[in-house]
């Protein structure tokens, strides 16, 4: 099945510092969803954005969305150490149930 | 509120043994739900779905199985365990058609299975 792929692969910054992941997609889509996963457990959604949405914001949170160019992007500003996770993008094309789930960016907060 | 339960939390089966791990959902009706196997420091590979009561699509031919016996009860099985079965194994559900959020996934806490 097709993959989304995130990038960096990994990302180590220290406390305080912004954090950017970058999603890259495939097919059309209807929205795009951000999650994060701490070590061990199960995905927890973070935002979801519309197709016809340029940006949004939650709390320390940032998406972007262009679809010319089938990205997203994840800020997250002011990072804590209990923000170290891996973030991952989801899809869905339209018509369909499947959900197409990048690769993942692995996000190390240092204290 | 909805809550997804999932178990065992951890499980060690040797090779050619079977399985079977349970998923089940509170507090929604007819939703969607999946199974998701994500190999170590990996992305997500789905490998079922489920729209409905005895409706399952496969995603990925293998060793496994899936079975949906009720509403909110999601059964991912296999007969005979490989190697390569070993994971961590994510159960999901989200609203069903014509409900508000349809398209966020709640996932359950997962299963990790290490088959020797």
């Amino acid at each position: 099945s097709q993959q989304g792929e995130e990038d960096p692969q990994a990302l180590s910054i220290q406390e305080g510092e912004n954090a950017t992941m970058n999603c890259s997609y495939k097919t059309s889509i209807n929205n795009l969803q951000w999650y994060r996963q701490n070590s061990g457990r199960g995905l927890v959604h973070l935002i979801l954005i519309r197709s016809n949405e340029r940006e949004k914001h939650s709390g320390r949170l940032r998406v972007t969305l262009d679809t010319s160019k089938k990205s997203s992007s994840l800020l997250i500003t002011a990072s804590r150490a209990a923000d170290t996770a891996s973030y991952f993008c989801a899809t869905k094309p339209p018509g369909t149930y499947k959900y197409i789930f990048g690769t993942g960016t692995r996000l190390k907060v240092l204290a | 509120s909805q809550t997804i339960h999932q178990w065992p939390a951890t499980l060690v089966q040797p090779v050619g043994s079977p399985l079977s791990l349970e998923c089940t959902v509170e507090g929604t009706s007819n939703p969607n739900l999946y199974w998701y196997r994500q190999a170590a420091g990996r992305g997500l590979q789905l490998l079922f779905y489920s729209v409905g009561i005895g409706q399952i699509s496969s995603e990925v031919p293998q060793n496994l199985s899936a079975s949906r016996p009720q509403d909110r009860q999601f059964i991912l099985s296999s007969k005979k365990l490989l190697l390569s079965d070993s994971g961590f194994y994510l159960c999901a559900w989200t609203a069903g058609l014509g409900q508000r959020g349809t398209d966020t996934q709640y996932f359950g806490p997962g299963t990790r299975l290490t088959v020797l």
